[in-house]
């Protein structure tokens, strides 16, 4: 079966470290997107790629960046780890670029940064 | 801009409650309507959708009807039990200038009690 997934599960980094979270999926979808889920925030949208060597800024991008080097991946890099990057991580993906297509989540990354 | 508001939980019923989930949206355009679950420790899961004024998504015994009128989109469930327990996402995604843009309410989490 087609799947989505992350890792690690669960990551513990210090402050300034670099930090790269992975996301795989086996789906074959163009659309890939990183978002972070706080308590009182819902989902923020950090990066996005419509397809490979394609990346975009979301609503929360500062202190990230994304490469997409092929279809199944788009790993996810803090550049500096900072306390306010404590939070869990979602990735997704969809088929279309119309809005009436759904976005498959992986499990989520638990990030805290000491 | 873009945005969803869902009433703030937690939400406590007994089994065999009626629910109600408030939804509504601010949105440019014809947007599609979505709602997701999330359980512990997972990512989202789509659990309906509304592509269009009037349309209701179902699943699970879970209904929402796409209202343009009240810019609503509801989550109901005539009688709940303790695995419904999680935490559920309203969300829109429009389309704007060929760009796929997704935005999510804060959650509601539900607790069944049986």
């Amino acid at each position: 079966d087609a799947e989505i997934t992350q890792s690690p599960r669960h990551k513990i980094t210090e402050t300034g470290r670099q930090v790269t979270l992975a996301c795989h999926q086996t789906w074959n979808h163009n659309n890939m997107f990183w978002y972070r889920q706080d308590l009182g925030h819902g989902l923020r949208l950090i990066h996005y790629s419509y397809g490979v060597q394609d990346t975009n800024k979301g609503e929360v991008s500062d202190g990230y960046s994304v490469s997409r080097s092929n279809t199944e991946d788009l790993p996810l890099t803090l550049e500096s780890a900072a306390s306010s990057q404590t939070s869990v991580y979602f990735c997704a993906s969809s088929e279309g670029r119309g809005h009436s297509y759904e976005q498959y989540f992986g499990p989520g990354t638990r990030l805290t940064v000491t | 801009g873009d945005s969803v508001t869902q009433m703030e939980g937690p939400v406590t019923l007994s089994e065999e409650a009626f629910l109600t989930i408030n939804c509504t949206y601010t949105a440019t355009g014809y947007p599609s309507l979505f709602w997701y679950v999330q359980y512990p420790g997972e990512g989202l899961q789509l659990l309906l959708k509304a592509t269009k004024a009037d349309d209701k998504g179902s699943n699970k015994g879970f209904e929402a009807t796409y209202r343009k009128e009240t810019t609503s989109f509801h989550l109901e469930k005539g009688s709940v039990q303790v695995s419904d327990s999680a935490v559920y996402f309203c969300a829109l995604r429009s389309l704007s200038g060929g760009y796929q843009k997704v935005t999510f309410g804060t959650g509601t989490k539900l607790q069944v009690i049986p």
